[in-house]
């Protein structure tokens, strides 16, 4: 069935460093793909999202761009901060299910 | 506009007692989702609810739970005679169409089965 891997936490980095957190999806159509985040006694937040292969998904200094050839979805950000801190969710919709399926989260913690 | 609103935050049962979870979904959203998310695993969907009728329950156990979403009030999720495996935070969400990945989510409810 479908399903999300992304990689463990948790990640610590210092304030303004580079981030990338991994993500693979597997899938037998073609599925919607976003990244959610949850703040520390949050609940989820859309982060961003791509529809279709190539589409490059954005919002904050996120970015994450759909790659069918690898079926791939990785979080990048190129100056972190410690308001950044939180856990990321990989997400995929659509395919052969109709339903939210979720990587295992990765915790990012900023220091400053 | 009120985000999704879940009470209790913070559930704490005995073995053998029932957990009712409510959610109140956006204002114009018809449809719910319910997610559980077990220590150290990602959100595992439950079940999927437009207004009166179950859409998707394949998340769902077979026994002990059940969930519903009334033409009035929120949507409440069931669960009798708690076990500790039960202990997890449930997650609610909606949407305003069918077909949506992209959902609005709730603070969760932390159950607690002692």
């Amino acid at each position: 069935g479908d399903s999300v891997t992304q990689m463990e936490g948790p990640v610590t980095l210092s304030e303004e460093a580079f981030l990338t957190i991994n993500c693979t999806y597997t899938a037998t159509g073609y599925p919607s793909l976003f990244w959610y985040v949850q703040y520390p006694g949050e609940g989820l937040q859309l982060l961003l999202k791509a529809t279709k292969a190539d589409d490059k998904g954005s919002n904050k200094g996120f970015e994450a761009t759909y790659r069918k050839e690898t079926t791939s979805f990785h979080l990048e950000k190129g100056s972190v901060q410690v308001s950044d801190s939180a856990v990321y969710f990989c997400v995929s919709y659509g395919g052969a299910t109709n339903k939210l399926i979720f990587g295992t989260g990765t915790l990012l913690a900023v220091q400053p | 506009n009120a985000g999704v609103m879940q009470n209790p935050r913070h559930l704490v049962r005995r073995r053998g007692q029932e957990a009712r979870l409510r959610c109140s979904p956006m204002k114009g959203h018809s449809h719910v989702y319910w997610y559980r998310q077990l220590p150290e695993e990602g959100l595992k969907f439950m079940v999927y609810l437009q207004k009166e009728n179950i859409i998707d329950e394949s998340g769902m156990p077979k026994e002990r739970f059940s969930a519903e979403f009334p033409k009035e009030g929120p949507s409440i999720l069931r669960i009798q005679q708690v076990v500790r495996g039960d202990s997890a935070a449930y997650f609610c969400a909606s949407s305003p169409r069918q077909g949506e990945g992209e959902q609005y989510f709730g603070p969760g409810t932390r159950l607690t089965v002692t």
